[in-house]
């Protein structure tokens, strides 16, 4: 069953502007993570955060948790034509093995010049 | 090297045809992954090795065979597919300590299409 949900499905800036992606899920969890795919390409590891961190960066992403609500999100600030991809959380699955991941369904971020 | 190299890129294959992809990577990671992605859709996990052994199938049709030659390469053999296995295959291997949720690497996938 799907664990993490983005939301928006899409969403469509300017380039310079902030892009800010949100993702729920429904158990708890040890860590969430975030990638990044190009059209058609496999999927690229941008993030991991750990269920006792609330705010974790790597050069223009910034990643929350919040387990109380169970979400997260994912800010890229000074968006750029290049970061035009889906962006996808992921979540162990519960109570099973760390090795199955699943993806939510992403969101599909378009970065206009 | 820090790659996860898939080959075909783009396959086409009849209803009747036996093919198989290739993943191979270089970077002493002891747990590879078979995903399956439909378009605008995520991927979907079909088989986990860990340590050359299957330790996940879920529950994918037996006309998807996979087989871990050695750590490093990783199979897909296909046979008997139907036009719905047409999407995009992607292999991923991770670390394989296990204890924690892993970080995957992914290839640039197999395009499928099947006639």
């Amino acid at each position: 069953s799907q664990q993490g949900e983005e939301d928006p499905q899409a969403l469509s800036i300017q380039e310079g502007e902030n892009a800010t992606m949100n993702c729920s899920y429904k158990t708890s969890i040890n860590n969430l993570q975030w990638y990044r795919q190009n059209s058609g390409r496999g999927l690229v590891h941008l993030i991991l955060i750990r269920s006792n961190e609330r705010e974790k960066h790597s050069g223009r992403l910034r990643v929350t948790l919040d387990t109380s609500k169970k979400s997260s999100s994912l800010l890229i600030t000074a968006s750029r034509a290049a970061d035009t991809a889906s962006y996808f959380c992921a979540t162990p699955n519960s109570g099973g093995s760390n090795y199955k991941l699943t993806f939510g369904k992403g969101t599909l971020l378009t970065v206009n010049p | 090297d820090t790659e996860v190299t898939q080959t075909p890129k783009h396959l086409v294959m009849g209803m009747t045809n036996k093919k198989s992809l290739k993943c191979e990577q270089h970077m002493g990671h002891r747990a590879m992954y078979w995903y399956k992605q439909k378009a605008k859709k995520p991927p979907e996990l079909m088989f986990v090795y860990s340590y050359e052994k299957l330790s996940i199938n879920e529950s994918v049709p037996s006309r998807f065979s996979p087989e871990c030659p050695n750590s490093s390469l990783l199979n897909l053999h296909l046979h008997a597919l139907q036009p719905e296995d047409s999407a995009l295959y992607l292999c991923a291997s991770s670390l394989g300590q296990g204890a924690v949720s892993e970080k995957l690497f992914f290839g640039s996938g197999t395009q499928l299409s099947v006639l």
